[in-house]
């Protein structure tokens, strides 16, 4: 089983509202991420935890606020968004084997944000 | 310096013929592991097929096989016996370590498959 799910599937919010995207895994694995994806662009790595601590954070506004409350769990808190920010937010899990080999990231279908 | 390029941004088969996405990078570890994802316009990405640095034979998977040449730095995904359901944006990818211990991976711009009946 390779399922990584998201909730929820679509989100429009205001500028002032707060609001989380909630991402599951159960495959045991010990790194997730989030991505932002804009229309046509490859993704963008924003955040990375491993075994449960945050271990890269590439720069994000602190409008974004991850949380990794347990290893299957990851969440992510958006406060003050602006219009730029609508986009679609990936999770995605690996192994984080050591060396590497074959580990292997697996993604959620995403939620698509648009913030007014 | 861009570390994965794809330099097609769009291509079009014919259903049942063989095509072939190019993707070329650009790293000094000598670890490291490639990747194709499959984006459906629903969004998804969709894991293909994975390449190691070290493996000898190259990767294959149903219709998907990875061309893999090492001197070269490229890893071209070839798809055998198109369906129009291949449709959909590829992204190729490289794993690579961090100073944080943490794997991070580049994705490269993409390409976009269009097959045709």
């Amino acid at each position: 089983d390779t399922e990584v799910t998201q909730t929820p599937k679509h989100l429009v919010m205001g500028m002032t509202n707060k609001k989380s995207l909630k991402c599951e895994q159960h495959m045991g694995h010990r790194a997730m991420y989030w991505y932002k994806q804009k229309a046509k662009k490859p993704p963008e790595l924003m955040f990375v935890y491993s075994y449960e601590k945050l271990s890269i954070n590439e720069s994000v506004p602190s409008r974004f606020s991850p949380e990794c409350p347990n290893s299957s769990l990851l969440n992510l808190h958006l406060h003050a968004l602006q219009p730029e920010d609508s986009a679609l937010y990936l999770c995605a899990s690996s192994q984080e084997s050591i060396a590497g080999g074959t580990d292997t990231q697996y993604f959620g279908p995403g939620t698509r944000l648009t913030v007014l | 310096a861009q570390k994965i390029t794809q330099t097609q941004p769009g291509m079009f088969v014919q259903e049942k013929e063989a095509v072939t996405l190019d993707c070329t990078y650009d790293t000094s570890d000598p670890s490291y592991g490639l990747f194709w994802y499959k984006q459906p316009s629903s969004g998804e990405m969709i894991f293909l097929i994975y390449q190691g640095s070290y493996d000898q034979q190259n990767a294959t998977e149903g219709r998907y096989s990875l061309n893999f040449q090492k001197a070269r730095k490229s890893a071209n995904l070839v798809i055998s016996a198109s369906q129009l359901g291949d449709s959909a944006m590829y992204f190729c990818a490289m794993r690579e370590g961090t100073t944080s211990g943490t794997y991070k991976y580049i994705f490269g711009t993409g390409t976009r498959l269009k097959v045709l009946a």
